[in-house]
């Protein structure tokens, strides 16, 4: 069965220092793995996708991420924090068993400091 | 586009209870989805739908039906609400087909307190 895990419940970051948000992930298949963001009181907004090709993926709000097959790995990067991008961070893979469905990971909470 | 709209964003319900959450999308997208999510858990999908007239379950329907009478709405109803019900739920909804690369665009949620 697909499984996503993002080993960090928690990232603290300085605004203007890079960030990451891990995720690993657990597939059956080719992996189509996604991004998504929610802020407080918010749904979920799509960040990104990868789905074949170049590893480094390019998103919205300057968000990107790296594919590792190797690693099974997924993480999101940005070069420098925004305060605005604190929010919960969902990494997800497609599931199989359910369509077009996700399982997703158990979210990350970023807070960028001042 | 007004997107994936979903109602009411709040509720309260007493045990026992039965309601109906409401999701609408105005995108003619074929695929619409429910998940619930809870503190540490991510989202899990509840029931989902590939077109009007089809639906089937997903990794924890137990407590929920479904119903797609038409390609906007997809509501989920609750026959009988218990506290373990308690959570937020989500609509998503996307293009369809048999791909696998759609990107599935979320509704603003719902949270449903069950006392």
């Amino acid at each position: 069965a697909q499984s996503v895990a993002q080993p960090e419940d928690q990232v603290n970051v300085a605004e203007g220092n890079p960030l990451t948000v891990k995720c690993t992930y657990s597939v059956s298949g080719n992996p189509y793995l996604f991004w998504y963001v929610q802020y407080p009181n918010r749904g979920l907004q799509f960040l990104l996708k990868y789905i074949t090709g170049d590893n480094l993926v390019k998103g919205s709000y300057g968000f990107e991420a790296e594919f590792n097959k190797s690693q099974t790995s997924f993480h999101l990067k940005k070069p420098s924090a925004l305060v605005s991008d604190s929010a919960l961070y969902f990494c997800a893979v497609r599931d199989g068993n359910y369509g077009q469905n996700f399982v997703f990971g158990p979210g990350t909470r970023l807070s960028v400091l001042p | 586009n007004a997107g994936v709209t979903q109602t009411p964003k709040f509720q309260v319900l007493k045990t026992g209870q039965s309601m109906t959450l409401q999701c609408a999308q105005d995108m003619n997208h074929e695929y619409m989805s429910w998940y619930r999510q809870d503190p540490g858990m991510g989202l899990r999908l509840i029931h989902y739908s590939v077109g009007a007239g089809i639906t089937d379950q997903g990794e924890v329907p137990n407590g929920y039906n479904v119903s797609r009478s038409t390609t906007e709405d997809f509501p989920l109803r609750l026959l009988s609400a218990a506290p373990s019900q308690t959570s937020v739920y989500f609509c998503a909804s996307s293009y369809g087909g048999s791909s696998y690369t759609d990107t599935q665009y979320f509704g603003p949620g719902t949270r449903l307190t069950v006392l």
